[in-house]
């Protein structure tokens, strides 16, 4: 079993709609978890941070985190092609990072 | 401020061959990371240093894998003799503090390899 699991997608919707991302992990010592944005020919990019349970909000972003189900989600509300990218969950272990597989997200203008 | 620098971007070779990738930090980052990333997966942890100490090479492939980091800022990861299997991104990520959970690592834009 992988220590992140992470749908890989791809995922297709159409501009403003509101994408839900997930990621199940199964080390209940991890604390840190991060989203990552990778687009195409790029080296990935934090697009948030999180050590808690509960949501963190971010603009059109909200990042989520379950530690009881050891789930956590990124929400992205009024989607835009420009969010057309990878996102990657990652969780931190001592400076370590356990990416999870990407999902690939096309935003449909 | 300048990101973490990476050259070449491509690069094509025949398997046997040898090949080099370099890494420069954003200035002042004392730690630097070398991460693997295969068609649709994940990057993954190869070798971490600290300054230019290597701290976690648990995941190098030692047998034809090397890194090095001399004077604690640049670094080149060889990889002798490639196999068909290297083809890959090869990334390479810096980070202010000593491994740190909560410290952010900033991607440069990756070496891709392909091996023929």
């Amino acid at each position: 079993q992988k220590e992140v699991e992470q749908d890989p997608g791809p995922l297709s919707v159409p501009e403003g709609a509101i994408v839900s991302l997930n990621c199940t992990y199964s080390n209940s010592a991890f604390q840190y978890f991060m989203w990552y944005r990778q687009y195409s020919r790029k080296g990935p990019e934090l697009l948030m941070y999180t050590y808690s349970s509960g949501n963190k909000e971010d603009g059109r972003f909200t990042a989520q985190v379950d530690k009881s189900s050891k789930y956590i989600s990124l929400f992205i509300r009024d989607s835009q092609p420009s969010d057309s990218a990878t996102y990657l969950c990652a969780l931190n272990q001592g400076g370590k990072l356990i990416f999870g597989q990407g999902t690939e997200l096309s935003v449909k203008p | 401020e300048a990101g973490v620098v990476q050259s070449p971007r491509y690069k094509i070779i025949e398997k046997k061959q040898p090949v080099a990738f370099w890494c420069n930090p954003i200035s002042g980052h004392n730690t630097l990371y070398w991460y693997r990333q295969n068609l649709g997966q994940g990057p993954e942890l190869l070798i971490r240093y600290e300054n230019e100490e290597a701290v976690d090479d648990s995941q190098l492939p030692k047998d034809r894998f090397s890194a090095e980091r001399l004077k604690g800022v640049d670094s080149t990861l060889k990889i002798q003799p490639a196999e068909l299997g290297d083809s890959a991104v090869y990334l390479c990520a810096s980070s202010s503090r000593r491994s740190s959970s909560t410290d952010t690592q900033y991607f440069g834009p990756g070496t891709r390899l392909t091996v023929l």
